[in-house]
């Protein structure tokens, strides 16, 4: 069975601070992987995407790295902003399936503290 | 947010009753789907459709139906609402036909409650 399991399941961090936060997935075979964040009472907006042959992608102050020999990946955010705060989904979608079968991580509860 | 509107925002309905959402969009896009979100579960696939009277079955399709009769409105529809479908409805719509660089876009979601 495909899965994806995120780590920590929330930090709390102070503003300014760097944090990273990990993803581990069981998905094959694999097509990409996306990292989203989530407002509170929002939906999803997509931060990074990345397929197999990139190991590192940035978005601002969003850095995501993909290891696909270990099937691991993390979410760098540098110098956090109390506006970083929110859930961070880590999604893997599968390869050679019907479209739109995505696997979804509960995501990384990221509270930033002044 | 690719626009996409989701329409009620909230609703409070009794068990046995039917339940209808409807997404929006107004971009033409091919792709639409329903998730479900909840605590403790990531978020859950229910239907997606892939063109005009085009669906499939997510990984909890029970007790749910959709319709796609124009490019543009995807509705889900709960037949006899359970308590078990209290939860947070997103739709989303995909931006392009490659599994490799398909961005997903989501909706501002709908909170459903039955009691």
């Amino acid at each position: 069975k495909n899965q994806v399991e995120q780590s920590p399941q929330s930090l709390i961090i102070l503003e300014g601070k760097n944090c990273t936060l990990q993803c581990n997935y069981t998905v094959s075979p694999f097509s990409n992987l996306r990292w989203y964040k989530q407002d509170t009472g929002r939906g999803p907006v997509s931060l990074t995407i990345m397929t197999f042959s990139e190991n590192t992608k940035s978005n601002g102050r969003y850095t995501a790295t993909l290891d696909a020999d270990t099937k691991q990946s993390s979410l760098h955010i540098t110098a956090s902003q109390l506006s970083d705060s929110a859930s961070y989904i880590c999604v893997v979608s599968a390869g050679g399936t019907s479209y739109g079968k995505l696997t979804f991580g509960q995501g990384t509860i990221l509270t930033v503290h002044p | 947010d690719a626009g996409i509107t989701q329409s009620p925002r909230h609703k409070v309905t009794e068990t046995g009753t039917p339940v209808t959402l409807r997404c929006h969009q107004t971009e033409n896009h091919r792709y639409m789907y329903w998730y479900r979100q909840d605590p403790g579960h990531g978020l859950r696939l229910i239907h997606y459709s892939y063109g005009v009277k085009d669906t499939d079955k997510g990984e909890v399709s029970d007790g749910y139906s959709v319709s796609r009769s124009k490019t543009e409105d995807f509705l889900l529809t709960l037949e006899s609402a359970t308590s078990s479908q209290t939860s947070v409805y997103f739709c989303a719509i995909s931006t392009t036909d490659s599994l490799l660089t398909d961005t997903q876009y989501f909706g501002p979601g709908t909170r459903l409650t039955v009691l």
